[in-house]
């Protein structure tokens, strides 16, 4: 039981480079997050889903996309990176409700230069 | 909106010193009071999980109370394992379970 995995680990984008971050859970739940995490910022939402197909908005969405055709994957996308979106990023998952408690993954640290 | 403010930023102790940490938090509908644990370079580990005033909850050295306006964490006798960064979020209302998080107080236990 892997619980919540993320790929890449580490990664170093150029200012306008696109790529795709991957979230994967095998605890069979129903709400997925993507958040970022920055010095003194704290962790912010920045979309997450709650099922397969669909995705909704949270606090930090612009310049970024997502998709959700897996249960199991919630993808984030960066279509032109930005120095500002230099951060950790956490996957994250839950089940139904807001009284569950979120587990995450390891994180991603992406460096836009 | 929900809001989460965590005090202190930084808080260093002597091993055996207790202390609280505090959460306070204004929310619509608190559907639940969270607390992670989070070590450099890792994703947050979750706590505990307080749903209402007066509720309280122990792991180890760590106990979690909550009101209707704040939540402490307190650490007795602290072990320099116990150092790391906590975490307070709250979810409320029809939130689709989407976490407002505080900015986290650095806790740092000396041997």
């Amino acid at each position: 039981n892997a619980g919540v995995t993320q790929t890449p680990k580490f990664r170093v984008l150029k200012t306008g480079q696109s790529m795709t971050l991957l979230c994967a859970q095998d605890m069979n739940h129903e709400y997925m997050y993507w958040y970022r995490q920055d010095p003194g910022m704290g962790l912010r939402l920045i979309h997450y889903s709650v099922g397969e197909g669909t995705t909704a908005k949270g606090e930090v969405p612009d310049g970024y996309n997502v998709s959700r055709l897996k249960k199991q994957n919630f993808l984030l996308g960066l279509e032109s990176a930005a120095p500002s979106q230099t951060s950790v990023y956490f996957c994250a998952s839950s089940n139904v409700g807001g009284e569950n408690e979120q587990f995450f993954g390891p994180g991603t640290r992406l460096t836009v230069l | 909106e929900d809001q989460v403010t965590q005090s202190p930023e930084a808080l260093r102790l002597q091993e055996g010193e207790s202390s609280s940490l505090n959460c306070s938090y204004t929310v619509s509908g608190l559907r639940g009071l969270f607390w992670y644990r989070q070590d450099p370079g890792k994703g947050p580990e979750f706590l505990f999980t307080l749903y209402s005033a007066g509720e309280e909850k122990e792991k180890e050295r760590l106990k979690a109370t909550l009101t209707k306006k704040e939540s402490f964490l307190h650490i007795t006798a602290p072990k320099p394992e116990d150092s790391a960064t906590y975490l307070c979020a709250v979810s409320g209302g029809t939130s689709y379970g989407k976490l407002t998080f505080g900015q986290g107080t650095i806790l740092t236990v000396h041997p």
